[in-house]
């Protein structure tokens, strides 16, 4: 099973702030890589999809990208919406179909 | 608009069953593979189960293998997951999710694009 982990786990900013999540997966992986966005209490969401392609209906100031291993997530600007944890996840090698353990997004 | 909503969550002894429900609506349910994944109390995302469009092909995480069942019904537009000999760890949000696919030049792509609000399992005595 190819294993997905995110750095940090847990990271506080300040609105404004430009912000980078880190993914790497346990072997390469191509561009097979999406990013989700959850709200406490909420479902998922669909942020960027093999590795570099915003979902439509995302800001612009979400922005992926990386292959073979290494994987990365910026914010431009945070903004108040944007605190919450944020799910790496791979589609090269399945099943299983596995998540990184998430990076919490705080207000600093 | 496009909705997946979860049912049948709810508290069941350790060792019973439950069969959550998810109700598509919005789009064409026959024509995509479909995804259970769950999230227990504080903890991550984990992938659960998949489904292919015809219900021909499925997938299972190796900690429900054998317990869980998922299954289809593309004429009601609904997906199913029955779990039998709950556990404890069993305890969880579980969402199911659509996986939207494409075929390129590189291979072939697939993301959870729609999920639902989720419906929860406790696991209790």
């Amino acid at each position: 099973d190819i294993q997905m982990t995110q750095s940090p786990s847990s990271l506080s900013a300040s609105v404004g702030d430009r912000v980078t999540i880190t993914c790497r997966a346990s072997q390469s992986i191509s561009n097979y890589l999406n990013w989700y966005q959850q709200k406490l209490g909420k479902a998922p969401k669909l942020l960027i999809y093999t590795a570099s392609s915003l979902q439509s209906g995302v800001p612009s100031r979400f922005s992926g990208s990386g292959s073979g291993t290494d994987f990365t997530l910026t914010i431009s600007s945070l903004q108040p919406e944007d605190f919450a944890t944020y799910y790496c996840q791979q589609s090269y090698s399945t099943p299983p179909i596995t998540f990184g353990q998430g990076t919490r997004l705080e207000i600093k | 608009e496009v909705q997946l909503v979860e049912s049948g969550g709810g508290l069941v002894q350790p060792g019973g069953s439950l069969r959550l429900s998810c109700a598509a609506s919005g789009f064409t349910f026959s024509s995509y593979e479909m995804n259970w994944v769950r999230q227990a109390p504080g903890k991550g995302l984990e992938w659960v189960s998949y489904i292919s469009s015809s219900g021909s092909t499925i997938y299972n995480a190796d900690s429900v293998k054998g317990r869980f069942t998922i299954s289809r019904d593309n004429a009601k537009n609904s997906l199913y997951l029955q779990m039998n000999s709950l556990r404890g760890e069993d305890t969880a949000v579980y969402y199911c999710a659509r996986v939207y696919g494409y075929s390129s030049s590189r291979g072939y792509y697939y993301y959870m694009d729609v999920w639902g609000r989720g419906t929860t399992v406790t696991v209790s005595s």
